[in-house]
């Protein structure tokens, strides 16, 4: 089973600054099968990224995936106010038809 | 627009059962495979179930093997999740979420607000 380790933890930034979330993979995977949500208190996740780097509809530009095999990121060019929140990446394994979260990273207001 | 609602959580004493329901709108149900999330209080997402856009082929994660049972009444445009046995760790909000089915699949691309269940006595 691919586990998926998300860092930081937690990231500090200021509105205007460009933040940069890791997702590793424990092993190689398809970068089809990558994605990235984001998840505000008290709100359902919402997808941002799929297949490692194409926005889902809706998603500002800022927002931008990439990566392969093992290591993918969710670059943020210039937060905005409303940026802060948790990010997850997800795995989709095919062969058995089952996903895999990483533990997220939380962005804050620094 | 695309709407799933999430209905059926509640407070339920350990062992006990509890049936959710996600209804769907804005989109050919039966077109879609769906899923089952969960999330603990404070913790991460926790992926559980998988079912077909007709229902004939299911999935489960390991760790609800046995005592989560998954279907969909395609006619209802409903998303249904049977909790069996449960337990204080089962405490949580459920999610149903939509997979796309077409070039394109491995991910969410909308989830309804969430179904908090708490297990106490």
């Amino acid at each position: 089973e691919i586990v998926l380790t998300q860092s930081p933890g937690t990231l500090s930034l200021s509105p205007g600054e460009r933040a940069t979330l890791s997702c590793r993979a424990s092993q190689g995977v398809g970068s089809n099968y990558l994605a990235w949500y984001q998840q505000k208190p008290g709100q359902s996740p919402r997808l941002l990224i799929y297949g490692a780097s194409i926005r889902a509809t809706g998603i500002p530009d800022r927002f931008s995936g990439s990566g392969s095999g093992t290591d993918f990121t969710l670059t943020i060019s210039r937060l905005e106010p409303e940026d802060f929140a948790v990010y997850y990446c997800q795995h989709y394994d095919g062969s058995r038809v089952m996903y895999t979260f990483g533990q997220g990273t939380k962005l804050e207001i620094k | 627009q695309v709407q799933l609602v999430e209905s059926g959580g509640g407070l339920v004493k350990p062992g006990g059962s509890l049936r959710l329901s996600c209804g769907a709108s804005g989109f050919a149900f039966s077109d879609y495979y769906m899923n089952w999330i969960r999330q603990a209080p404070g913790k991460g997402l926790e992926w559980l179930s998988w079912i077909s856009g007709s229902g004939s082929t299911i999935y489960y994660a390991d760790s609800v093997k046995g005592r989560f049972t998954i279907s969909r009444d395609n006619s209802r445009k409903s998303l249904y999740l049977q909790i069996n046995s449960l337990r204080a760790e089962d405490t949580a909000v459920y999610y149903c979420a939509r997979e796309p089915s077409g070039r394109w699949y491995g991910f969410l691309d909308y989830w309804g607000q969430g179904a908090l269940v708490t297990v106490s006595s």
